[in-house]
């Protein structure tokens, strides 16, 4: 089936601890997403990449770090830099940036103990 | 600047009641405007989308209107279900880097 697989669904850090999440795409998609989700909050866009081996900042980029080393891969790091890391992350993923429908991955509960 | 407001939630009501979650928007030119649904502990589906002016999308039920006049794109269906209970979001882009998304309005449907 095509889809966004993301991984792990939930993960525990320590202070002071980097960690990575997965984000897989087959769709075939250009476009790539991460958002950020608070309690009773709408989403924040973290980092967004248009095409292989470029990616940008989005509102909330300070404390992570992406890469985009290959078109169906879009891992995030959050690193001990992020304050307040603790939320529900979203990776998401488009066709291109022209204003086509964005598809979500099932997303990952990151929770800082 | 562009922005999406959304009426405040929980709403709550019964099931087989008619559904309205109201959505405004500030923007320049034309933005294409869409709802998402956010099922517990799940990520975002589309849920209907309407790229000009007076354009209804529709799906599963639900149907809103693209209301320039207005700047509107009020979500409504004609009897929920219990499995409708969700988190509904309202955004409009230009381009999918310039996502502007609405905090988002809970919806409980009681049986």
């Amino acid at each position: 089936d095509g889809g966004i697989t993301q991984s792990p669904k939930y993960l525990f850090r320590k202070e002071g601890q980097n960690v990575t999440l997965s984000c897989e795409q087959n769709l075939n998609h250009d476009a790539m997403y991460w958002y950020r989700q608070d309690p009773g909050q709408g989403l924040r866009l973290i980092y967004y990449s248009q095409i292989v081996n470029d990616f940008q900042k989005g509102d909330i980029a300070e404390g992570y770090s992406v890469s985009r080393e290959k078109k169906e891969s879009f891992p995030l790091t959050v690193t001990s830099a992020q304050k307040n890391p603790t939320a529900f992350y979203l990776c998401a993923s488009s066709i291109d940036g022209a204003g086509n429908t964005i598809y979500f991955g099932e997303g990952s509960w990151l929770t800082v103990v | 600047g562009n922005s999406v407001t959304q009426m405040e939630g929980p709403v709550t009501l019964s099931e087989e009641a008619f559904l309205t979650i109201n959505c405004t928007y500030t923007a320049t030119g034309y933005p294409s405007l869409f709802w998402y649904v956010q099922y517990p502990g799940e990520g975002l589906q589309l849920l209907l989308k309407a790229t000009k002016a007076d354009d209804k999308g529709s799906n599963k039920g639900f149907e809103a209107t693209y209301r320039k006049e207005t700047t509107s794109f009020h979500l409504e269906k004609g009897s929920v279900q219990v499995s409708d209970s969700a988190v509904y979001f309202c955004a409009l882009s230009r381009s999918n880097y310039q996502l502007i998304w609405g905090a988002g309005t809970k919806l409980i449907i009681k049986p």
